[in-house]
Formats: structure tokens, sequence, C-alpha cells
């Protein structure tokens, strides 16, 4: 049962535009989402966090929204550039007994920026 | 230049071999991780480690072990049990993975085992 969701395997944007990646999760109790970027043969980059208190945070082209009622985060790259081709994987996380955390972890959209 | 090493790049294996693949990390990093990603798949949880001298099993640990005896090394060793070991294997660190710190992991550059 996936608990973190991206329903789009892949997103084509044109350099210059708005690259918008999406992500809905279903538990409740998830309170820290993340986003990594991850180029092939090479590990997953943090890119940006939020945690459930916010519903936006922004680092220079990298936008990440929260809507904790519809259990949606989306990224927004703006403007997108051809380096920024590669796959996304958003991550979510909640408190469990003994102050662990695990990262669960949706499947990837792969994007491509065209020039 | 701190950072987190997996070596080798590529490892094969044979039929009913153990393997391990080594991970090193510098970034002073408390905690300590091993997934698994298959093709079109998520990262799937191996292990994970919070300190020194202990560990947790993750969501697929069967087939697999981890020694913790170094803060900056975790190990995973793939053994003949695992029936599919075939995938490309990250580790990852972080600070404390508690509660109190929401800190994201700082990945390795992977290693893809193969069976021969």
């Amino acid at each position: 049962d996936q608990q973190v969701k991206q329903n789009s395997p892949s997103l084509s944007v044109q350099e210059g535009r708005i690259s918008i990646l999406n992500c809905d999760y279903t538990n409740s109790m998830f309170d820290y989402f993340l986003w990594y970027k991850k180029y092939p043969a090479e590990g997953p980059t943090f890119l940006i966090s939020i945690s459930s208190i916010k519903d936006k945070n922004e680092d220079g082209r990298f936008t990440v929204f929260l809507n904790k009622s519809a259990k949606h985060l989306s990224l927004h790259i703006v403007p997108s550039q051809p380096g920024d081709s590669a796959v996304y994987f958003c991550a979510a996380s909640a408190q469990k007994a003994g102050n662990n955390r695990k990262l669960i972890w949706g499947l990837g959209t792969s994007l491509a920026v065209n020039p | 230049d701190g950072g987190i090493t997996q070596s080798p790049k590529y490892l094969f294996r044979k039929e009913g071999q153990n393997v391990t693949l080594s991970c090193e990390q510098n970034l002073n990093h408390d905690a300590m991780y091993w997934y698994r990603q298959d093709p079109g798949q998520g990262l799937r949880l191996i292990y994970y480690s919070q300190i020194v001298n202990d560990f947790q099993k993750g969501d697929i640990a069967e087939g697999y072990s981890v020694s913790r005896e170094k803060k900056e090394s975790f190990p995973l060793t793939v053994t003949s049990a695992q029936k599919n070991p075939t995938a490309f294997y990250l580790c990852a660190s972080s600070r404390r993975g508690g509660v109190v710190s929401n800190q994201p992991q700082h990945f390795g550059d992977g290693t893809r085992l193969s069976i021969l």
C-alpha cells in the first residue's frame, strides 16, 4: 500500500517555464516532507523540505507547497532549466515510538526540461 | 570534502555467495541507512542505525545483515538467503534521526549489484 504517491511517472516542460511536480499521501500522521533529486547512477540529493506547521517553503527557484487538508504537496521549479532534468522523489516521515523516524518514499517523477 | 563513499560502484555475485557493500561517511553523522532501489520503484529501507553498535530492521531486511562498529562505517552484507539481490543499493546518513531534528539524509552514489 503506497502511502506516498507520485501519480505522474514523467513530466516534460520547456526551458524557462514552470515545472510542477505533485505528491499525495495517505497517512495523516506524516508531519515532515522532503523532495530529493536524482540523476542516473547517482544517489538522491536533498532539495527542499517542509514541516506540517507550514504551507509553503521557498529556496531559490524551488518552492514546496503543502495542503494538509488535501494531503497533497507540490514542488514548483521556476524557471525550469535543462540541468533540472532528473527524477524527483517525494518523501514523508512521521514520529514513531522511541523518537524514531523513517522516511517513506514515492516512486518518483522523471522531469525532462527541453531547451 | 565531506561526504558518503560507497564501494564498489559495480559488484557481481555468484549464486550462493555472500557479498559485502561498503559505506563510509566523514560527515560525523550519527544515523546511517541502507536502501534498495529496483527499476520503476521507490527506495525501500533495508536497515538503519541511529547510533554505534545499534541497528534496526527496515521494511525488507530478510537476506541482509549489517554491523555498526564505528560511527563512520555501516557495511551491508547481502547473504545467499537473499533470492533476488540484483538492485541498486544506496547508503545514506543524517544527523540524529530522532524527532528532535528533522535532518535530511545525504546519499552516496550507490552500488549496483548483479548476479552472475
